[in-house]
């Protein structure tokens, strides 16, 4: 069974600066998917990025990139130049095939200050 | 292209009522799922469905739930005889047609249920 874990409940970061989350997966599969959603207050869930496994470059979404190491298993999410509308809460998670179930971290909230 | 459309946003029930939570998915999709958010928690994995047929139930509990996704209409999520426990945000997501590069869910924006 695959895991994801999210080892920072919680975030703060000021405006313009920027702040990295981590997430750690556990699976045997060699092709799977990596995405980070956001959910703001309103609580829809947003895209922000994705990842595919056999791809060696990391993918980047404006100012949100990721850190991913496959050998590691590890999944990280850099928010640059971080804006007030980014404060929210951040999920990781993990897709085993191209279609299936999304299986979600327990989550990071970011708190963007002025 | 409209989004995943999920109705009600709210819904309040009694203990013992039943639950219908609806979702009609972005044009195009043929892949439904839904999740269920406890108060503080991550989203949990609860079913997939593709049109008459239900893939994967595997999140799904095993009594007062149920889930369809009709040739026509929208995706029903069903809770009979409701408890406290149900409360929660229930979310449907809708994908593509599976192919290399278009597998990503796209989410509703939920529906809170509250059970009183």
């Amino acid at each position: 069974a695959q895991t994801v874990t999210q080892s920072q409940p919680e975030m703060s970061v000021q405006e313009a600066e920027t702040v990295t989350l981590s997430c750690t997966y556990d699976t045997s599969e060699s092709n799977y998917y990596l995405f980070w959603y956001k959910q703001p207050p309103s609580r829809q869930m947003i895209l922000v990025i994705r990842q595919e496994a056999y791809k060696q470059q990391n993918a980047t979404e404006n100012r949100f990139s990721v850190n991913f190491q496959k050998a590691a298993k590890s999944f990280s999410l850099k928010i640059s130049d971080s804006q007030l509308g980014d404060t929210a809460m951040y999920f990781c998670a993990f897709m085993r095939d191209s279609w299936g179930k999304l299986q979600f971290g327990a989550g990071t909230q970011v708190v963007v200050t002025p | 292209n409209a989004g995943v459309m999920q109705n009600p946003r709210h819904l309040v029930r009694r203990r013992g009522q039943e639950a219908r939570l609806r979702c009609s998915p972005m044009k195009g999709h043929s892949h439904v799922y839904w999740y269920r958010q406890l108060p503080e928690e991550g989203l949990k994995f609860m079913v997939y469905l593709q049109k008459e047929n239900i893939i994967d139930e595997s999140g799904m509990p095993k009594e007062r739930f149920s889930a369809e996704f009709p040739k026509e209409g929208p995706s029903i999520l069903r809770i009979q005889q409701v408890v406290r426990g149900d409360s929660a945000a229930y979310f449907c997501a809708s994908s593509p047609p599976i192919t290399g590069s278009s597998y990503e869910q796209y989410f509703g924006p939920g529906t809170r249920l509250t059970v009183t």
